[in-house]
């Protein structure tokens, strides 16, 4: 237990459905990412959020939609996804943004599109 | 970005050391060496970091190298549960100190 709790484990959906990933952390945290690890691939960091604003956007199509509401909670919007997006997507949280504290990661949301 | 280069799979015996190698060879002077593993069906884990002088924690030591080029995590006695994908990383300030993973080095421990 991390301390990150991801909502669902799983998921499968269509390509015209809307679904919504829910990351939550009371850890105090101010950083909070998505991350998205397709088969045989390395996480890809999607978005970052420090202090509620967003502060990285790795080039991920409009499909993806990021929210966060308070520092302790992180949704991901998903609508029209592809099949290629089929992933394990994982929400990662931090005490901040800087580069020497330690992220925590929840055990993600294995999606799959059909 | 600062890059690292891990070796693509290493094996183990149970309850030996274990010594994962990580080259860093264009790390800048105030770039974090961090280090994550990846159990299999779970999300990474933290392992262990340092900037400059070696680590210790209940997980692993980091031996770093004089030249900060090269790093070594350091398993004291390897587990079957410390099979697992283990990561290099360097925190790269220019990216406000994301963690941006490579392929890591996925190791396998025999009983």
């Amino acid at each position: 237990e991390t301390g990150v709790t991801q909502t669902p484990r799983h998921l499968v959906m269509g390509m015209t459905n809307k679904k919504s990933l829910k990351c939550e952390q009371h850890l105090g945290h101010n950083a909070m990412y998505w991350y998205k690890q397709s088969a045989k691939k390395p996480l890809e960091l999607m978005f970052v959020y420090n202090f509620k604003e967003q502060t990285e956007n790795n080039s991920v199509p409009s499909r993806f939609s990021p929210e966060c509401p308070n520092s302790s909670h992180l949704f991901l919007h998903l609508h029209t996804l592809q099949p290629e997006d089929s992933a394990l997507y994982l929400c990662a949280s931090s005490q901040d943004g800087t580069r020497n504290t330690e992220a925590f990661f929840g055990q993600g949301t294995r999606l799959t599109v059909v | 970005d600062a890059k690292t280069t891990q070796p693509n799979s290493m094996e183990s015996n149970e309850e030996e050391p274990v010594h994962l190698p990580c080259n860093h060879s264009t790390i800048s002077g105030t770039d974090y060496i961090h280090w994550y593993r990846q159990l299999p069906s779970q999300g990474p884990e933290y392992v262990i970091h340092g900037l400059t002088s070696n680590v210790n924690n209940r997980m692993a030591s980091l031996a770093i190298a004089e030249d900060r080029k090269s790093s070594t995590l350091i398993l004291h006695r390897a587990t079957l549960r410390d099979a697992a994908v283990y990561y290099c990383i360097l925190r790269d300030r220019r990216s406000q100190g994301n963690l941006i993973f490579g392929k890591g080095t996925k190791l396998s421990v025999k009983p």
